[in-house]
């Protein structure tokens, strides 16, 4: 199975403030990386598949970058609404895999 | 608009069963594959089920492989988790997620509600 690992595991920004997370798989997956965002009690909400192509009606601050073993969610300039856990998911080979999560909390 | 409700949950004593059912709304259902994804309590997401559009081919991961069948009815855009032998680490709640048929492989871009299932004595 391919293990997917995220970092940081939690992080507390600002609002405005340029934040990027990091994904990274234990083999290439070439450009089979999506992104979610998940707020509490809540499901998953899509954000990025592809590595880098943005979902319909996901705010343009989103982006992706990345491919082969290393991947980067970037917000360019932090929400109130953005405060949230995001997971990467390869959809490279089954079992799908996801990350193990990052936190963005509020500093 | 595109809507997956999710139903079926509930306790169940280990070595149970439960059917989980998703029942969609919104979108040609026939034309999708679906997945089954799980939370445990305060931890991640973890993918456990997959089934091709037509009902032709399925993937599992393998905690759940010969105790876990995902199936569908096309007739009735529903997709179900036939759940047997159940353990303690099966106790999450349970989405049923639409996949968005990208040619980059998987990508579930709806999710339900969640269905919560805990297998405790």
């Amino acid at each position: 199975d391919i293990q997917m690992t995220q970092s940081p595991s939690s992080l507390s920004a600002s609002i405005g403030d340029r934040v990027t997370i990091t994904c990274r798989a234990s083999q290439s997956i070439s450009s089979y990386l999506n992104w979610y965002q998940q707020k509490p009690g809540k499901a998953p909400k899509f954000l990025i598949y592809a590595a880098s192509s943005l979902q319909s009606g996901v705010p343009s601050r989103f982006s992706g970058s990345g491919s082969e073993t290393v991947f980067t969610l970037t917000i360019s300039s932090l929400q109130p609404e953005d405060f949230a856990t995001y997971y990467c998911q390869q959809s490279y080979s089954t079992p799908l895999t996801f990350g193990g999560g990052t936190k963005v909390e509020i500093k | 608009q595109d809507q997956l409700v999710e139903s079926g949950g509930g306790v169940v004593q280990p070595g149970g069963s439960l059917r989980l059912s998703c029942a969609a709304s919104g979108f040609t259902f026939t034309t999708f594959d679906m997945h089954w994804v799980r939370q445990a309590p305060g931890k991640g997401l973890e993918w456990v089920a997959v089934i091709r559009y037509d009902g032709t081919k399925e993937y599992y991961i393998d905690s759940v492989k010969g105790r876990f069948t995902i199936s569908r009815d096309n007739s009735k855009n529903t997709l179900y988790l036939q759940m047997n032998s159940l353990r303690a680490e099966d106790t999450a709640v349970y989405y049923c997620a639409k996949d968005l048929r990208n040619v980059i492989g998987y990508a579930s871009d709806i999710w339900g509600q969640g269905t919560m299932v805990t297998v405790s004595s």
